[in-house]
């Protein structure tokens, strides 16, 4: 399996524009988390799925950020209109509810820089 | 609400230094416990993990990590580092009874000179 897969690995765009980032979960996995990493703040979840429905959004910040999963192959992440404070790495991870197994598998993460 | 707190930013050791990371959290639930580690240039990876038993955790590298449930803490530690070893370390907690909402520490970056 190639892991959990996000594109684009950067993405530089001017304040004002919509940014749309992508996932793909590992195939099977029911569970999909977005996180977003700055310097300042760590690591934080910004909302996550269980078989393709939100189950907790209390982490986006704003209106200005919205997340869609339409099938367990794929969410979007999207920002509109950016601002330079979204500047950060955006983590998507997926994981396998098992009794007994757990692993939170993690994509390389999309490099936002808003201009 | 459950936090995580990772009580240093950035560690500085020489190599064959031993190391210990902490970590605290605040639930007085039932937890898992989770340390992830971020390589330079690289996403994060499962270094070990705690969901019941020995409180005594090994992971992979060489690393562990003890579950101290009277100090809500689970500090990671390593006897002798390496080079390979700089990277960011981040804590991580979630609610036991659930499968969603890790709560992630902001991280301590280790810095090992070789």
């Amino acid at each position: 399996d190639a892991g959990v897969i996000q594109s684009p690995r950067h993405e530089v765009t001017e304040m004002g524009q919509e940014v749309t980032l992508r996932c793909k979960p590992i195939s099977g996995h029911d569970y999909l988390f977005w996180y977003r990493q700055t310097m300042m703040r760590g690591l934080e979840l910004l909302i996550y799925f269980n078989n393709n429905v939100p189950i907790d959004d209390s982490g986006m910040p704003e209106d200005r950020f919205s997340a869609k999963m339409p099938n367990a192959s794929f969410s979007t992440l999207k920002i509109q209109p950016s601002e330079p404070r979204d500047s950060a790495v955006y983590f998507c991870a997926s994981s396998l509810s098992s009794r007994g197994v757990e692993k939170l598998f993690f994509g390389s993460g999309t490099q936002l820089s808003v201009l | 609400a459950q936090s995580v707190s990772q009580h240093n930013h950035h560690v500085i050791l020489s190599e064959a230094a031993s190391l210990e990371l902490g970590c605290n959290y605040s639930y007085g639930g039932t937890v898992n416990l989770f340390w992830y580690v971020q390589y330079p240039g690289q996403h994060l990876q499962l270094l070990l993990k705690y969901f019941s038993g020995d409180p005594l955790v090994k992971g992979i590298k060489g690393f562990e990590a003890e579950f101290i449930k009277s100090k809500f803490s689970f500090n990671l530690r390593k006897p002798s580092v390496q080079w390979s070893d700089t990277a960011e370390y981040f804590c991580a907690v979630r609610d036991g009874g659930s499968q969603g909402n890790l709560i992630f520490g902001k991280g301590t970056k280790l810095s090992v000179k070789p």
